[in-house]
């Protein structure tokens, strides 16, 4: 079965420094691999996904994320991080595998931006 | 576009009563999940169905808990009789199968003192 490792339950970074939130997969075939952002008391939001097509994937509020195979990685970054930045951030996966949809999730990094 | 929807958004009850969340997925999606978050254990697949019907409850905790979609627009998820520590919050989310990503409700948070 497929599975995420997200390294760091915490991270801080001041406003403006660089995000980088890390995440390790494993998966017995080619996976697609998902990042979901979660506001307070708020659902999951799809930030960004990799589907096998380019391996630098971009998303939505300047976040992206590389697909490394040969580090089994799928780290996400962003150059400057700003106060609205302050959410738990979720690393997916799923296998490619017609009719099986099931995604597993990461432990979750929660990210704090310092003024 | 209408999201998934879930109902109640937030709901206290009493140990050993019945709970019950209800939720309908995104038109035209067939596979639909629950999910549970918690601080202790992060986010965990509870069940999911596709076309209606259950793949995979491996994550259901226990007996008290069972997940029906009599059709495919509804589904529930059922706690009977609750406990303190299924306080939680539980989300539903729905996908295509020609689709390869998951869209979750807004939550159903859970207190049961």
């Amino acid at each position: 079965a497929q599975s995420v490792t997200q390294l760091g339950s915490h991270v801080s970074v001041s406003e403006g420094a660089l995000v980088l939130l890390r995440c390790n997969y494993s998966s017995s075939v080619p996976p697609y691999l998902f990042w979901y952002v979660q506001y307070p008391n708020q659902g999951l939001q799809l930030l960004l996904k990799y589907t096998s097509a380019a391996t630098l994937v971009k998303g939505i509020n300047g976040f992206e994320a590389e697909f490394k195979k040969s580090e089994t990685s799928f780290h996400l970054t962003k150059p400057s991080a700003h106060m609205s930045d302050a959410a738990e951030y979720f690393c997916a996966v799923s296998q490619r595998i017609l009719g099986n949809n099931d995604m597993r999730f990461g432990a979750g990094t929660r990210l704090t931006v310092k003024p | 576009d209408a999201g998934v929807i879930q109902s109640p958004r937030h709901e206290v009850t009493e140990m050993g009563q019945e709970v019950t969340l209800r939720c309908k997925p995104i038109s035209g999606h067939d596979y639909l999940f629950w999910y549970r978050q918690t601080m202790m254990r992060g986010l965990e697949l509870l069940i999911y169905f596709n076309n209606n019907v259950p793949i995979d409850d491996s994550g259901m905790p226990e007996d008290r808990f069972s997940a029906k979609m009599p059709n495919a627009s509804f589904s529930t998820l059922k706690i009977q009789p609750s406990e303190p520590r299924d306080s939680a919050v539980y989300f539903c989310a729905s996908s295509q199968s020609s689709g390869n990503t998951i869209y979750f409700g807004e939550g159903s948070w859970l207190t049961v003192v």
